[in-house]
């Protein structure tokens, strides 16, 4: 059964430094991968997916895969305060939708 | 365009009593999931449907939890008998097929808080 598991738990950058976040994955058949965002109370938005090794940028949010290392992170460039949520991490097998979460980094970006 | 509606968004309950929670997806979205969210951790997947047919049932709790999608429209999850347990918050989201490179679109959920 697929495994993920995202580092650090939590996580305080300043505005403007680059936040960088971990998921790593234990199904190596594993193809599809995305970053959700959670705000306190409110539902999931997707960020970024990705689907191959290598890198994929959706404005100032850049995931990298390496599927050999089981592990894929996310980069949040010049974060705001208004980026302050948990972040997950979501998994599946033959591009399906039915995803395995990690338990989510908590970041707070101080101003 | 309207989102995943779900309702209520808040609910509490004694040990024992039941609850349902509704939701209505994008329109046209043929596949609908249910995810329970225990505080401080991830989604974990309950169920999903195709229409109006479940696909994976897998990870529902079938004692207590059930769901049903009669139309291939709206959802409604009903948990009878509810425990200390359940305390959760259950987010709805919905699909257009359920694999691809497209998005699943997400409620902001229903939270249950059972005493």
């Amino acid at each position: 059964q697929q495994k993920v598991q995202q580092s650090p738990e939590s996580l305080t950058v300043s505005e403007g430094a680059m936040a960088s976040l971990n998921c790593t994955f234990s199904d190596g058949t594993s193809d599809n991968f995305r970053w959700y965002r959670q705000h306190s109370g409110k539902g999931l938005e997707m960020l970024v997916s990705i689907f191959s090794d290598g890198e994929k940028e959706e404005g100032r949010f850049t995931a990298h895969l390496n599927r050999a290392s089981l592990h894929v992170s996310l980069h949040i460039r010049e974060p705001q305060p208004s980026d302050s949520a948990v972040y997950l991490c979501a998994v599946s097998s033959w591009m399906g939708y039915k995803l395995t979460f990690g338990t989510g980094t908590s970041l707070l970006v101080d101003p | 365009e309207a989102g995943v509606t779900q309702s209520p968004r808040y609910a509490v309950l004694q040990e024992g009593q039941a609850v349902s929670f509704w939701c209505d997806p994008i329109s046209g979205h043929d596949t609908l999931y249910w995810y329970q969210q225990p505080r401080d951790q991830g989604p974990q997947l309950l169920v999903y449907f195709r229409d109006e047919a479940v696909i994976d049932n897998s990870q529902l709790p079938s004692d207590r939890f059930s769901a049903v999608r009669p139309k291939g429209t709206n959802s409604t999850l009903k948990i009878q008998s509810a425990k200390q347990g359940d305390t959760a918050t259950y987010l709805c989201a919905s699909s257009l097929g359920d694999r691809g490179t497209g998005q699943l679109y997400f409620g902001e959920g229903s939270k249950l808080t059972v005493l």
